[in-house]
């Protein structure tokens, strides 16, 4: 299993749904967790990160964090265009600070 | 707050010259700071990791000699590709961690696209 995993997608929403982008995620890495969006042709831009179990919330932003099941999600409310981004899940390797990123999930958000 | 400037924003250069690209941290200290290379429709890879005052670490396959590293300060890293050629086009992404943050959360400079002819 790779240290960090993601779906490629592409994840096709419409405007206004819930997009729902999720990571798993193996026993090599830390259990701090960071999403990043990145625009296309543009670097990545943290958006959240979570630490502990359970959910943490920022504007329409979730993120879901099981400890027990090795994985953690994002979720987008409202969806909108804007939205649209690959979204890379990434977390530090157990044995220094480097983060290991996923192969990132593309979104799209159709009006 | 932590914002991560680079320069050049974007570089051509003919085959076999150098180039030299900086990553600040603008408004913190940084205490490591990183370098990324991302090809078209590929996720990030880490080229190296510099931290202030002493020699970078580079990741398996990554020759030292040719992608040099200097981390001067705790507010300046700078990249050199020495001789590049074709295959060494590509967007350069650095990122900084906050001094004293033990949480490892990156802030990434807005890339340099390097394009060599």
């Amino acid at each position: 299993q790779k240290e960090v995993e993601q779906n490629s997608g592409p994840l096709s929403v419409p405007e206004g749904a819930i997009a729902s982008l999720n990571c798993t995620y193996s026993d090599r890495v830390s259990q701090s967790f960071f999403w990043y969006r990145q625009y296309s042709g543009k670097s990545p831009e943290l958006i959240m990160s979570i630490y502990s179990n359970g959910d943490k919330e920022d504007g329409r932003f979730t993120a879901q964090l099981n400890k027990a099941s090795q994985y953690v999600s994002l979720l987008i409310r409202d969806s909108q265009p804007s939205d649209s981004a690959t979204y890379l899940c990434a977390a530090p390797y157990n044995q220094g600070g480097k983060l290991i990123f996923g192969q990132g999930t593309e979104l799209s958000v159709k009006p | 707050g932590a914002v991560v400037s680079q320069h050049p924003s974007w570089v051509i250069c003919k085959s076999g010259t150098s180039v030299k690209i900086e990553c600040r941290s603008l408004d913190f200290q940084a205490t490591t700071m990183f370098w990324y290379r991302q090809f078209p429709k590929q996720s990030l890879m880490l080229m190296a990791t510099s931290n202030e005052g002493s020699k970078a670490t580079y990741e398996q396959g990554v020759e030292k000699d040719k992608f040099l590293i200097n981390h001067a300060s705790l507010t300046l890293s700078t990249l050199t590709v020495t001789s590049a050629h074709p295959e060494d086009s590509s967007f350069y992404i650095c990122s900084a961690t906050l001094a004293g943050q033990g949480w490892n959360e990156q802030f990434f400079g807005p890339g340099t696209r390097l394009t060599v002819l």
